[in-house]
Formats: C-alpha cells, structure tokens, sequence
C-alpha cells in the first residue's frame, strides 16, 4: 500500500530534550516536506527537500532540522525543544516531474508536546 | 505571495443533499495546482481532489466536483449526496509549480453532516 509513515504519532518530552520524528514514503517521490499545524495559523511549511541530500527552508525553520540521506525516509529533527514547537506535524511527499499534478500526500500527523 | 480564503468556518447539510465549500485564492503565477483535502476528527490529511491553472474542465473525483472559475479566482468543493461520514474539516490549498512547491492552506470548514 502506497503511504508516507510517520513516528510517533504522539509525543510528550521536555524543554531541551533532543528529539526526531520519522517520515518514511514508500512511492518513490523525490519531493519530501514537513509542515506544522497550528489553531488560527493552519498548516506551515517547516523544510522541504527535492531530492536526495538536497533540502531548503520553508516558512517557520528556526529550532529544525531535517536531513535527506535516502530517497525514502525525511526526518524532522528538534534539536532543543521548547513550549512554542507544541504543535501537530506532517510530512508529505509528491512526485517532482510529470507536470503539475504531483498530490502532495500526507502521513497521519505527530502531535508534539513540548512541557 | 499567495493566498487561500475559505469564508465559511462552519457549514451544515442534511445527509443524502448537495453542499458546496468557497474558496478563493489569489497569486501572481499562471501555473499552480489547486487541491482540497478533508481532515477528519481522528487528525489525518486526507486528498480529496485537484485542479490545475490550465484545466478547462472542472476536475470530478466521484461524489466531489470543483467548480474552477478562474477569472472569479474561485475553486469551489462540491460534496454530492453527503454522508455522515463526510462530517470533518475541509482545506482548500494551492501549490506553486516552481520553487519550493510549497502547500498553502485556507483556515479551513468544518462540515457537520446531519441526519
């Protein structure tokens, strides 16, 4: 079955302490992204990557990380978590050539609590 | 930079009838995507259905139909022969074809279907 996977669903940590949320895709996309949802805000776009080790900045990167070192997987890392990365991710990826119908499609989303 | 508008933060329809979601964008490119996707309570992003700048025919994905006009810069969602199961919230997005491809959200309708 088609589908982008993500790891942990949910998560509570602590101010400061490192964590990384997984994305995995298994279409073969080489379009991968991270957004962030947030009441009254709606969805943001964290990073993006268009291919393998190539990633950029969305529109709120500060306090992320990612790293594209397969095709397959695009992970989400909080170096140093804080209160105001409470929030519920995604990650979604897409086909990049073919024209303009590439669905971004989305894993189930990770909601993140940051005490 | 583009914009999405979505007007009706909550809509209600009786099961079995129509009912049609607005959206408005508005962009200085010629080619974008257009895509509607629902979230249901449970969190997940789910697509729904796609347009593009350069359609001539408004898009149809089975019981859902988008009415492009692209002069009036609208691309509403209509929902035929609604079930309970359609009651969530619905996002209106566009995507830029070029540069970061990035999704950008309406704040979205929450649908609650009656029976």
């Amino acid at each position: 079955e088609a589908q982008v996977t993500q790891n942990p669903r949910y998560l509570i940590t602590v101010t400061g302490k490192k964590l990384t949320v997984t994305c995995s895709q298994n279409m073969n996309h080489e379009y991968m992204s991270w957004y962030r949802q947030d009441p009254g805000l709606g969805l943001r776009q964290i990073y993006y990557s268009m291919n393998v080790e190539v990633t950029d900045k969305g529109d709120v990167p500060e306090g992320y990380k990612v790293s594209r070192k397969e095709k397959r997987n695009f992970p989400l890392i909080l170096e140093s978590p804080s209160p105001n990365q409470t929030s519920l991710y995604f990650c979604a990826s897409s086909l990049l050539a073919g024209g303009g119908k590439n669905i971004q499609y989305f894993g189930a989303g990770t909601r993140l609590s940051v005490l | 930079a583009q914009k999405i508008t979505q007007t009706q933060p909550g809509m209600f329809v009786q099961e079995k009838e129509a009912v049609t979601l607005d959206c408005t964008y508005d962009t200085s490119d010629q080619s974008y995507g257009l895509f509607w996707y629902k979230q249901p309570s449970s969190g997940e992003m789910i697509f729904l259905i796609y347009q593009g700048s350069y359609d001539e025919q408004n898009a149809t994905e089975g019981r859902y139909s988008l009415n492009f006009q692209k002069a009036r810069k609208s691309a509403n969602l209509v929902i035929s022969a609604s079930q309970l199961g359609d009651s969530a919230m619905y996002f209106c997005a566009m995507r830029e074809d070029t540069g970061r491809r990035a999704l950008t959200f309406g704040s979205g309708t929450r649908l609650q279907v009656q029976p």
